[in-house]
């Protein structure tokens, strides 16, 4: 049984901060792992993947993969009220396997 | 840029009934998913087709079953519908490219009463 674990929050962090999100999975096998944002009543946008362990640096965003660790994170440079949703960590087995999902960290940016 | 089209985006349906939901991928994409997101839950992954073959399972209900057609667009076929099944469900789409990113459409909003 594959297992996501975020936490759940509410994460607040003041507008123009570094916000970090973690998430850890449990299915060592796993091989492609995502980020998305969620606002309330509309569907996951895609915000980042990663496949390889080390950082990967998209705008304000970086997610960071450590397999040994089965750990993935997201940071968030900046932080903007509009920043504020529920962000989502994914993991699947590679090629076209379903998401596993954690339950989302929800995450408040102060003005 | 297109996006995932589904249709239709809300449904109200009695007990016992039947649902199709529809979805249309993003140009150019071959594979797309299906998941179901009830209240204050993430989204649960129920399968996935590559040209028109069934690719990969997650807790899809017997009651339902799902195919690919041709233009790779898919239908979600619900039967003997239960007041559990109200939920959001959500298509995503990807390429079979090495990276098979995963975009969601705006989602059906099933009710059932």
């Amino acid at each position: 049984q594959k297992e996501v674990e975020q936490n759940s929050g509410p994460l607040s962090v003041p507008e123009g901060a570094i916000a970090s999100l973690n998430c850890t999975y449990s299915d060592r096998v796993s091989q492609s792992f995502f980020w998305y944002r969620q606002y309330s009543g509309k569907s996951p946008e895609l915000i980042m993947s990663i496949y390889s362990n080390g950082d990967k640096e998209d705008g304000r965003f970086t997610a960071q993969l450590n397999k040994a660790s089965q750990y993935v994170s997201l940071l968030i440079r900046d932080s903007q009220p509009s920043d504020s949703a529920t962000y989502l960590c994914a993991v699947s087995g590679g090629g076209a396997d379903g998401l596993t999902f954690g339950k989302g960290t929800h995450l408040i940016i102060q003005p | 840029a297109a996006g995932v089209i589904q249709s239709p985006r809300h449904l109200i349906k009695e007990k016992r009934e039947t649902a199709t939901l529809k979805c249309y991928p993003i140009p150019r994409h071959d594979t797309v998913y299906w998941y179901q997101q009830g209240p204050g839950q993430d989204p649960q992954f129920l399968i996935s087709f590559y040209e028109k073959m069934q690719s990969d399972k997650g807790s899809i209900p017997d009651r339902f079953s799902a195919q690919q057609f041709s233009d790779y667009h898919s239908e979600l076929n619900m039967s003997s519908l239960e007041l559990g099944d109200s939920a959001l469900y959500f298509c995503a789409s990807s390429l079979s490219d090495y990276s098979y990113e995963q975009y969601f459409g705006p989602g059906t909003r099933l009710t059932v009463t």
